[in-house]
Parts: structure tokens; sequence; C-alpha cells
């Protein structure tokens, strides 16, 4: 079975503050897909990055930082000099040949509240 | 490109009443999906298909209907509302099999009453 679990219901943080969400996920799959989403208040779903079962590179784009451990099967999002635009609920989500035809698994998010 | 669009934007169903949610891609995507975001929830998966034509079952089909006469558009039926169906519904899609992240519609909020 396909699961992702995104244990911090909510974070609380002050600007500038750098921030750690976590995700750990289940899969028996050899091949699937890593995502992150971000939902801002207005409600919209924005794609922040993907990432293959085969590339366990970390990844950096500006203040946003991805940590991918297949040992641990973990991929952690971390904000570094965290904004209050930032304030969000985030999204990690699973997709592989186990759940057929791209499907996702979501996790149940993570709410980051950044106050000014 | 407009990419996916839904509507309407909100609606409040009594019980019992019936409802279409419209989703439309003008991206030629042949992937499409309906998901359902509870309150503190994450988005679970209703129905999706691969193709005008082919649809099938996601994790909580129940009580919603789905058809894909065209490529463009994927509707989402709800027969009769009940307030469990209460949530915001997001439609998606994607070019086909592969490593694409899926788009993702504005959102239906709905509340049945």
């Amino acid at each position: 079975a396909q699961k992702v679990t995104q244990a911090q219901t909510e974070i609380s943080v002050v600007e500038k503050e750098d921030v750690t969400l976590d995700c750990v996920y289940e899969t028996r799959d050899t091949t699937y897909y890593l995502f992150w989403y971000k939902q801002p208040p207005s409600g919209e779903l924005v794609f922040l990055i993907r990432r293959n079962s085969f590339d366990e590179q970390n990844e950096i784009s500006g203040r946003y930082s991805w940590n991918f451990q297949k040992s641990t099967s973990s991929f952690n999002f971390t904000i570094t000099a965290s904004q209050v635009v930032d304030s969000a609920v985030y999204f990690c989500a699973l997709s592989g040949s186990g759940t057929g035809f791209q499907k996702l698994v979501f996790g149940t998010g993570t709410r980051l509240l950044v106050s000014p | 490109n407009a990419g996916v669009t839904q509507t309407p934007k909100f609606r409040i169903l009594k019980i019992g009443q019936s409802m279409t949610l419209q989703c439309t891609q003008d991206m030629n995507h042949n992937y499409m999906y309906w998901y359902r975001q509870d309150p503190g929830m994450g988005l679970k998966l209703i129905y999706y298909s691969v193709g005008a034509g082919i649809t099938d079952k996601g994790e909580v089909p129940n009580g919603y209907n789905v058809s894909r006469s065209t490529t463009e558009d994927f509707p989402l039926r709800l027969e009769l509302a009940a307030p469990s169906q209460t949530s915001v519904y997001f439609c998606a899609s994607i070019p086909g099999q592969g490593a694409y992240e899926q788009y993702f519609g504005p959102g239906t909020r709905l509340t049945v009453t």
C-alpha cells in the first residue's frame, strides 16, 4: 500500500527562522515519484517540486531545499529565512506503479504559520 | 492556455439535490482526476480517466459519477447530495503516463445542508 505521513499538523515560526517540514512515505514500488505542493490561504494548489526514486540528490531552489533519503523513506522540505508569504498548508504526495496511472496519494498536510 | 478550469467556484446544495461539477482543460491532456479535500485533510482521489471514454474509481467514489466524452471535459456528478459530501473538489490533469506534476484547477467549494 502507498502511504504518506506528515506528522507535523501545524508549525509556527517567526519571520527569518528556518523551518523543516517532514514527510515520510511507504511504498513497495522501486520506481516512484514524490511531490510537494503548497496551498496558500487562497486555496489553490501550487506545485513546488517533483523527485523520482532514482535521484537522491538534494535540491535547492532559492530559499527552498529538499532532502530525499531512501534509507529512511523521507522527503523533507526546508524553508530558509522564512517569510510571512510562506504561510500556507504544504502537502507531500507520492505516485508510483503501485498506484497506477500516476494517481497521487497525499499526506494530510502541514500548516505553516509565519508571523512577522 | 487557461489550464484547468472548474465551475462553479462555490455552491450550496440541499440534502438530496443533484449537481454537476464541471472541469475543462485546454492542454490536450489525456489523464484527468477528481479529488476531494475535507477540512484539515489531504486530497483523496474520487475518480480518474486516462482518455475519452475511459474512467475508473479512485479511493472514495461512492456517491459520485463521472463521464469523459471528450479529451477536454471531465464532469463530476453528485446524484443525491449528502452532508458528508461537503468538501472542496479539485480537478487535475497530466499529459499521460510519466513523470509529470499534476495541473490542478482552482477548486469548487461545495456545502450540503
